[in-house]
């Protein structure tokens, strides 16, 4: 099946910088990928839909300026927390829509990257 | 609005066939898809439906009704390492997932 490849997987960062996660389709391309956010035994939330060559769409209650989501290529969407604080401390998921004639659409996620802002 | 819903918790013995349901109610369909999650880790894909009827994987299996807005997963041969929450999404007419709250299965012994 496809891949997709998150990074980093674990990531500790000081209060007030930024730190980027970088999700990657391996061997397929990706004009729609998504962000999610999870907090320790809820459900994953959708922060933003991102499109390649395009502005993301972020889901109400995100703020846009506070996580910056870029979608340069059709493999490679980047997620970057700015100004981190310890509120932002969470497992952040990607996942790319794969949309097939035979298969319809198939949703494959990262592994997740686990941020602790100290 | 759009609602997905299915049991919070479910208990069964290992060797056993447990159903987990999962109900929704959304802005047009594009298909059901069924992830599994151990704590801690990502969810990893198990199925999509997008047509009525049983799609069987292995010791896995769902079934989607379409008209009655109604999926389940069914999990035969229970073993331990089936612990883990289950995710039910429908994808709606945008394309988004709309995600139910996971039901954690827990194995016995």
């Amino acid at each position: 099946g496809a891949v997709v490849s998150q990074h980093p997987s674990w990531v500790i960062c000081k209060s007030g910088t930024s730190v980027k996660i970088e999700c990657r389709s391996l061997d397929f391309q990706a004009t729609t990928m998504f962000w999610y956010r999870q907090f320790p035994k809820q459900s994953l939330m959708l922060m933003a839909t991102s499109n390649e060559g395009s502005k993301a769409t972020y889901e109400q209650g995100v703020e846009k300026d506070k996580f910056l989501i870029n979608h340069a290529s059709l493999t490679l969407s980047t997620l970057t927390v700015t100004s981190a604080h310890p509120e932002d401390s969470s497992f952040y998921i990607c996942s790319a829509r794969v949309s097939d004639r035979v298969a319809g659409n198939t949703i494959y996620f990262g592994e997740g990257s686990w941020l602790t802002v100290v | 609005g759009q609602n997905i819903d299915q049991p919070t918790e479910m208990t069964a013995t290992e060797g056993a066939i447990v159903q987990i349901n999962c109900t929704y109610q959304t802005s047009g369909f594009n298909g059901l898809f069924w992830y599994q999650q151990h704590a801690g880790e990502a969810p990893t894909f198990l199925s999509y439906n997008v047509l009525d009827g049983l799609e069987e994987k292995g010791r896995f299996s769902s079934f989607l009704s379409r008209s009655k807005g109604y999926s389940y997963l069914l999990l035969k041969e229970l073993q331990m390492k089936d612990s883990a929450s289950y995710l039910c999404a429908v994808m709606d007419s945008n394309y988004q997932l709309i995600w139910g709250a996971g039901t954690k299965l827990i194995i016995k012994p």
